[in-house]
């Protein structure tokens, strides 16, 4: 079935430190891939998002590449700041079900001054 | 535009009790979605309603939980009798119809004890 394997964490950086965030995915065809940011007490935001193969997803600094040869969607930053400590999701979602999102497990960062 | 609502922010309940969720989604967005994180683990789909028809609630866990919408507009999400692993952030997003992101509430934190 559809899945979507994130790497845990928690993780711990300083700042200005390089991020990757592992995520890889099981899908028939060729899905759009999103990444999804929780900032501490708010919901769920779309950070960047990627539609086709090869595409590169960025906002804010962070990117995002959808390889369909190693089914990933790795998010990075080259450098992170405080304000980066959240938790992020890497999300499949399902528009022959009506849309609905498959979730990673998330990875909560965290940044150190 | 106001954004998803979403209403406790934190509800703390007995087991075998009983506690209904609250969400606004976003004026004119015909799609709303129910989905649950439990114990730090990925955020699972619950149900999704077009206006005030449930298009698919195969995330629903069992008959304990029952979601409605009235007249298309808000939502709500009870929980009958609540058990302990009920406990965890139930999140709502909204989506207009023929757009792809969905916009999510800040959750609502339950915890059964």
């Amino acid at each position: 079935g559809n899945s979507v394997t994130q790497m845990e964490g928690p993780v711990t950086l300083s700042e200005e430190a390089f991020l990757t965030i592992n995520c890889t995915y099981t899908a028939t065809g060729y899905p759009s891939l999103f990444w999804y940011v929780q900032y501490p007490g708010e919901g769920l935001q779309l950070l960047l998002k990627a539609t086709k193969a090869d595409d590169k997803g960025s906002n804010k600094g962070f990117e995002a590449t959808y390889r369909k040869e190693t089914t990933s969607f790795h998010l990075e930053k080259g450098s992170v700041q405080v304000s980066d400590s959240a938790v992020y999701f890497c999300a499949l979602p399902f528009y022959n079900q009506g849309g609905k999102l498959i979730f990673g497990q998330g990875t909560e960062l965290s940044v150190k001054p | 535009e106001a954004g998803v609502t979403q209403f406790p922010s934190h509800s703390v309940i007995e087991k075998g009790q009983t506690v209904t969720l609250r969400c606004d989604p976003i004026s004119g967005h015909d799609n709303l979605y129910w989905y649950r994180r439990v114990m730090g683990k990925e955020i699972k789909f619950l149900l999704h309603f077009v206006k005030e028809s449930k298009q698919d609630e195969s995330g629903m866990p069992n008959n304990r939980f029952l979601a409605e919408r009235t007249g298309g507009t808000y939502s709500t999400l009870k929980v009958q009798p609540a058990e302990l692993e009920d406990s965890g952030v139930y999140f709502c997003a909204s989506s207009r119809t023929g757009v792809r992101e969905q916009y999510f509430g800040p959750g609502t934190r339950l915890t059964v004890t």
